[in-house]
């Protein structure tokens, strides 16, 4: 089944303990997303890649890094989580080329940082 | 700048039609998606526009006037199963990005009995 996948689902932690949030996709797309989504904001992109080893910021990356080591794997990392990170947090990804190039979530991480 | 507008919320019998309306601003437009959102799950993709015109896919239909910057979403037939928030999205351009997305904050529709 062609999906999006992250782990872990829900997570909380304390400020300040590095954690990884891991994103996979199965459909050979070139193009990977992060965004958070809180309430009355909408999503917002935090990071994305073009390619492998093709990253850059997106509107809100400040407190995380990201990686495209492989075509499948994008991985966001907080190394310093604070309380303001605390959102619900969608991995996406989408062909460069096809009719539409509509980006496919995964089913959504939600961290408490406290 | 970028700005997406759409309403916060919108109330609905089943059975109706609904129209949900979208106006953005953007310094580079590539086209617009529309995303259906049910509560703590992912976006799902439902409808794109670059042209202007209507395109309908099955009881839903959404439209683009890129000279107004301006969109809508109609959903027919309305059933209780459409209670969702509805995204707007518009795609830009430029900057070395062939795939961003600028988000609206969604319009929570409620389809009552």
């Amino acid at each position: 089944e062609a999906q999006v996948t992250q782990n872990p689902r829900y997570l909380i932690t304390v400020t300040g303990k590095k954690l990884t949030v891991t994103c996979s996709q199965n459909m050979n797309h070139e193009y990977m997303s992060w965004y958070r989504q809180d309430p009355g904001l909408g999503l917002r992109q935090i990071y994305y890649s073009m390619n492998v080893e093709v990253t850059d910021k997106g509107d809100v990356p400040e407190g995380y890094k990201v990686s495209r080591k492989e075509k499948r794997n994008f991985p966001l990392i907080l190394e310093s989580p604070s309380p303001n990170q605390t959102s619900l947090y969608f991995c996406a990804s989408s062909p460069q080329r096809g009719p539409y190039n509509e980006q496919f979530f995964g089913p959504g991480t939600r961290l408490t940082v406290l | 700048g970028q700005n997406i507008d759409q309403p916060t919320e919108m109330t609905a019998t089943e059975g109706a039609i609904v129209q949900i309306n979208c106006t953005y601003q953007t310094s580079g437009f590539n086209g617009l998606f529309w995303y259906q959102q049910h509560a703590g799950e992912a976006p799902t993709f439902l409808s794109y526009n670059v042209l202007d015109g209507l395109e309908e896919k099955g009881r839903f239909s959404s439209f683009l006037s890129r000279s107004k910057g301006y969109s809508y979403l109609l959903l027919k037939e309305l059933q209780m199963k459409d209670s969702a928030s509805y995204l707007c999205a518009v795609r830009e351009i430029g900057g070395g990005a062939t795939n961003k997305l600028i988000f609206g904050t969604g319009t929570l529709l409620a389809v009552q009995p």
